[in-house]
């Protein structure tokens, strides 16, 4: 069974405008949660996380939103731009005092178009 | 800057041969991590180490076996490969414990199992 569900699989954007990737989880024990990006070819980049005593966080273009009561999270990139075309991974883990597994989503395929 | 290296990038087998994957590391990190990632999934944990001597089992371990004898080194072992395991497979590391140390990947390693 899913715990990180990332329901969408791929999304087009035209450039300039803003991209919303969502993740949705199941596990309330979840603690702490990441977005990778991946090129072809490359392994996965860390983006940005959130702990989930936030419910923002804001790295210039990017900003991650936790909704812990929906059990959701998503991720915004501002302006988009050719280069966040993409494989984005959402990410979750129990946090510190656990066995530091993260669990991933199975991505969403991020399309910027000119 | 290598970081996480990989070898090697590709490799075809033939059902019950063996081999083994090296992933080598120049951050000096203490963690270390295999997945593997198959079309439609994301990244699933196959076994880690939380430093030089320790090995623990991930997500979907059967079929592999690891060893960390150097810090810098993570191996993973096939002992007798099954087409099931035709998959992309990752290295990663981190510095330290916690989903907060971002975890760095490595390229991959494509390997088709016949």
């Amino acid at each position: 069974d899913q715990q990180v569900k990332q329901n969408s699989p791929s999304l087009s954007v035209q450039e300039g405008r803003i991209s919303i990737l969502n993740c949705d989880y199941t596990n309330s024990m979840f603690d702490y949660f990441l977005w990778y990006k991946k090129y072809p070819a490359e392994g996965p980049t860390f983006l940005i996380s959130i702990s989930s005593i936030k419910d923002k966080n804001e790295d210039g273009r990017f900003t991650v939103f936790l909704n812990k009561s929906a059990k959701h999270l998503s991720l915004h990139i501002v302006p988009s731009q050719p280069g966040d075309s993409a494989v984005y991974f959402c990410a979750a883990s129990e946090g510190l005092n656990r066995d530091d597994k993260i669990i991933f989503g199975k991505g969403t395929r991020l399309h910027i178009l000119p | 800057n290598a970081g996480v290296t990989q070898t090697p990038k590709f490799r075809v087998l033939k059902t019950g041969q063996s081999m083994t994957l090296l992933c080598a590391q120049d951050m000096n990190h203490e963690y270390m991590y295999w997945y593997r990632q198959d079309p439609g999934m994301g990244l699933r944990l196959i076994h880690y180490s939380v430093g030089e001597g320790t090995t623990a089992k991930g997500e979907v371990p059967d079929g592999y076996n690891v060893s960390r004898l150097k810090k810098q080194n993570f191996l993973l072992g096939l002992e007798s490969a099954a087409p099931s395991q035709t998959s992309v497979y990752f290295c990663a590391s981190s510095p330290n414990r916690g989903p907060n140390q971002p975890q760095h990947f490595g390229d991959g390693t494509r390997l088709s199992i016949l």
